[in-house]
């Protein structure tokens, strides 16, 4: 059983190019979180989805950044106009469900680096 | 949601036990105590979870004070592959499933 797949791994853009980032859940997960890390600092959530839902967005700048989580297919979170503070590690994670002993499955990350 | 406190950094001999304490005063009765760990370069991991009674598992131990206002991850015999930032988190069970990092323990290992 495959883990949480994230690509890219690494991905460079220039100033006001889109980022797209991907993430697999684990298979028979249907709740995907995004969280980021910034250089030197700690993990901060981002987005929480199940399938072609938004549950709780709380942690999403409000410009430039979206994501989704379709029927089909992986998560997708969306930078547009990216910027250097944008470079950060961005981590997605997935679980079956709620509840406490739901815990969360980590990808590797895909670390963006905004030149 | 209710916070957490630890110490910033802890060392460890190879082979020997180590405890990781947290603190969280203000647990309300429906929080979770949850542990992850994140290694150099890698997504967190999770360690181990628990309400009021101590628990273990293959990668470690969990006890929980009597008040719940403290708890201490116990790594029996701590190996280099241990060392990593360790993260105590509580999470509200039937609530949204977001976890909230703090900044955790720098665990460091020496040969």
């Amino acid at each position: 059983n495959a883990g949480v797949m994230q690509n890219p791994r690494h991905l460079v853009r220039r100033r006001g190019q889109e980022a797209r980032l991907r993430c697999s859940p684990m298979k028979g997960h249907s709740h995907v979180y995004w969280y980021r890390q910034l250089p030197e600092e700690g993990l901060k959530f981002m987005v929480y989805l199940q399938k072609e839902n938004i549950i709780d967005e709380s942690g999403m700048p409000k410009e430039r950044f979206s994501a989704e989580f379709p029927k089909e297919g992986p998560s997708i979170l969306r930078i547009q106009q990216v910027v250097r503070g944008d470079s950060a590690a961005y981590f997605c994670a997935s679980s079956p469900g709620q509840g406490e002993g739901n815990e969360q499955f980590f990808g590797p990350g895909t670390r963006l680096t905004v030149l | 949601d209710a916070k957490t406190t630890q110490p910033n950094s802890m060392e460890s001999n190879e082979e020997e036990p180590v405890h990781l304490p947290c603190n969280h005063s203000t647990i309300s009765g429906t929080d979770y105590i949850h542990w992850y760990r994140q290694l150099p370069s890698q997504g967190p991991e999770y360690v181990i979870h628990g309400l009021t009674s101590n628990v273990n598992n293959r990668m470690a131990s969990l006890a929980i004070a009597e008040d719940r206002k403290s708890s201490t991850l116990i790594l029996h015999r701590a190996t280099l592959r241990d060392a990593a930032v360790y993260y105590c988190i509580l999470r509200r069970t039937g609530a949204n499933s977001k976890l909230t990092f703090g900044k955790g323990i720098t665990l460091s290992v020496r040969p």
